[in-house]
């Protein structure tokens, strides 16, 4: 089976710019999940999302946005791109919205000049 | 404070070592409790679950103290391909969903 793939695997934007990451989750898992990850840190949450709808929002700003589809794959889009945005963004996915194991994508490397 | 504290290492142990890495977590609502593996520039991997009672698979044993509010892994007789960054997580006690809230991380080095 396939696992978590996420879209592109690397991306170089400016300062300024927007950007749309992609992420399509384990055949049969419904709930998405966002995580920036800065170097040197542990993953921040960002967004949850099971059955399209929005199940939980970390603590980042209105730049940041996501959605899910009806076939579960997800999107994350980021506006107004700034440096300290330069990051890895994961995505995870479980079966359920509630406490499952949450299995990660090998994530998007950003970096903003 | 951050929720969930690491010391971030490094960890460095010759072949065949005990060691063992500790996490405290602010919230004592969290209801559940991991351990992640990273590799660098990989995607975290869960190790294992940790609850109350301890658990151990393998050369891994996990312990759990809600009173302190205290996890710890201890690994068992370190293999070179236990280099990597472990990642303490914890989930929210509150109508969070499944948000994870993660450790910095504490980076261990197996050197031969």
């Amino acid at each position: 089976d396939a696992g978590v793939t996420q879209s592109p695997t690397h991306l170089i934007k400016t300062r300024g710019q927007h950007v749309t990451l992609r992420c399509s989750p384990i055949s049969g898992h419904k709930s998405v999940s966002w995580y920036q990850q800065v170097l040197g840190q542990g993953p921040q949450f960002i967004f949850q999302y099971y059955e399209k709808e929005e199940r939980g929002r970390g603590n980042f700003p209105d730049r940041f946005s996501a959605r899910q589809f009806p076939n579960y794959s997800s999107e994350l889009n980021v506006n107004a791109l700034l440096l300290g945005d330069s990051a890895l963004y994961l995505c995870a996915s479980t079966p359920l919205g509630g406490y499952n194991e949450q299995f990660f994508g090998p994530g998007t490397r950003l970096t903003v000049l | 404070r951050k929720e969930v504290e690491q010391d971030p290492g490094p960890f460095n142990v010759p072949e065949g070592a005990t060691v063992a890495f500790n996490c405290t977590y602010s919230n004592s609502a969290s209801q559940s409790f991991f351990w992640y593996r990273q590799d660098c520039r990989k995607e975290p991997k869960l190790l294992m679950s940790v609850y109350s009672s301890g658990n151990e698979d393998g050369r891994f044993t996990a312990q759990l103290n809600r009173a302190s509010q205290y996890i710890s892994l201890l690994i068992r007789d370190s293999k070179l391909s236990d280099s990597a960054t472990y990642l303490c997580v914890v989930t929210p006690g509150n109508n969070a969903g499944n948000m994870l809230t993660f450790g910095g991380g504490t980076r261990l080095m197996v050197k031969p």
